[in-house]
């Protein structure tokens, strides 16, 4: 079965550096997504992309942070400098034209900040 | 802003019986429903989705019922399995353009079956 593959699965990082969150997702999708699941709290859109351009981003997702897809294959999350609030839980998905079948997320990154 | 209200944190359930998750939403633009289920380390992984045009979708031991005049949905788990015990998330999205399929998800109901 297709996966979405996530690295690192735990990153612990001083508050004020840049990350990069990694993913591969599912070669014949058309459609990237990150979220993010604060402990505790829901799973929260960030941004979707498609094209190779963002379509939408939620207010979470300021100027701090952006994505990439930089070879065809990956797709990035990166935050420029990081606050102690952006701890969490980091999911990349992707899915195809049909959300019927839902998105298949990664397992996800493991951000800590401190 | 809870668009998606799952109002029961937590639910238990003796094995073999019917596990009833219920979801509400608020926003009349939603026109997909979908259920995820959750283990602890792991992403969301789908389990099974409505279009708004249904009131009901069955697909095994899970069948997702929506109620579009009171905004409510629920999912029936049946019988249900120790190995179902994880955290549910009822999600929707609002179709548009074909551009973005962005989700909203409640923030969740674990769901506990007791051998």
């Amino acid at each position: 079965e297709p996966e979405v593959t996530q690295t690192p699965s735990h990153q612990v990082t001083q508050m004020g550096q840049e990350v990069i969150l990694r993913c591969v997702p599912i070669s014949n999708h058309l459609y990237f997504y990150w979220y993010r699941q604060i402990l505790g709290q829901k799973v929260e859109f960030l941004v979707s992309f498609y094209n190779n351009e963002i379509s939408e981003k939620s207010e979470i997702f300021d100027d701090q942070f952006s994505v990439e897809r930089p070879d065809g294959s990956n797709f990035t999350l990166k935050i420029r400098s990081t606050k102690l609030e952006d701890s969490a839980m980091y999911f990349c998905a992707s899915s195809d034209q049909d959300v019927s079948g839902g998105y298949t997320f990664g397992s996800g990154t493991r951000l800590t900040v401190v | 802003d809870q668009q998606v209200k799952q109002n029961s944190p937590s639910l238990s359930v003796q094995e073999g019986r019917i596990s009833i998750l219920n979801c509400d939403y608020t926003n009349s633009m939603f026109d997909y429903f979908l259920w995820y289920k959750k283990y602890p380390a792991e992403g969301p992984t789908f389990l099974i989705s409505i279009s708004s045009i249904k009131d009901k979708n069955e697909d095994g031991r899970f069948t997702v019922f929506l109620n579009k005049s009171a905004k409510h949905l629920s999912l029936h788990i049946v019988p249900s399995q120790p190995g179902d015990s994880a955290v549910y998330f009822c999600a929707a999205s609002a179709r548009r353009g074909g551009s973005n399929y962005k989700l909203t998800f409640g923030k969740g109901t674990l769901l506990t079956v007791n051998p």
